[in-house]
């Protein structure tokens, strides 16, 4: 079972809208979360972290976290064309070294 | 500044040949390793990790293996490649020590078997 969860799978975006993305962990043993964005044929590129409860805003970016739940969101306000990507949430684990990564949400932003 | 670099860009190779795909960090001393493999549009999983220079650990068998010969290098190689190898290959490091690490990926190593 995928340990890092997101939904929805992809969303369209008007330019200028606002797009909210979700992600649960449905392992305990999580602790911190991130967002990447990674533009088409291009590698991933760190987002925004987030490891304590409560909201976390940089720009046009807003990132919440429940550390109860598990779940983190991702919203993009006021969305642009360059917008468009493979959004992928990942989670550490305690103890743990590596990311482990959810199966992405891929945004597409129309004019 | 950090900066990470991997080779080659891309790879186009036969079912049964070897490979070899590098990464190299800059500016960083004894950073934690890792390779990371996506199929196409598809999320990322995670193959191997070093926290120091010869040891290396597996997360997932995919019939590679991978090495540190060095402080500032991590090689991911097989000898005999499969279909199913067909992919992106990223290299990413993060601070040394466990916790609240982000990860950085390089630019990747795209890999087409035939």
């Amino acid at each position: 079972q995928q340990k890092v969860q997101q939904s929805p799978e992809s969303l369209i975006v008007p330019e200028g809208g606002m797009a909210s993305l979700n992600c649960t962990s449905s392992d305990r043993n999580v602790d911190y979360f991130w967002w990447y964005r990674q533009h088409s044929g291009k590698s991933p590129k760190m987002l925004m972290s987030i490891f304590s409860n409560g909201e976390k805003e940089e720009g046009r970016f807003t990132v919440h976290l429940n550390k109860a739940s598990l779940h983190t969101s991702l919203h993009i306000r006021d969305s642009q064309p360059s917008d468009s990507a493979l959004y992928l949430c990942a989670a550490s684990m305690q103890g743990g070294r590596a990311l482990i990564f959810g199966t992405g949400t891929t945004v597409s932003v129309s004019p | 500044a950090q900066t990470i670099h991997q080779w080659p860009v891309a790879e186009i190779k036969a079912v049964g040949s070897p490979l070899s795909l590098g990464c190299t960090i800059k500016g960083k001393s004894s950073p934690n390793l890792y390779w990371y493999w996506q199929a196409t549009g598809g999320t990322l999983q995670q193959l191997f990790y070093s926290i120091t220079v010869g040891q290396v650990e597996s997360v997932v068998q995919l019939n590679l293996s991978a090495s540190r010969p060095k402080d500032d290098q991590f090689i991911l190689s097989t000898e005999k490649l499969l279909l199913s190898h067909s992919g992106f290959y990223l290299c990413a490091w993060s601070p040394p020590g466990q916790g609240r690490n982000t990860l950085y990926f390089g630019e990747g190593s795209r890999l087409i078997v035939v």
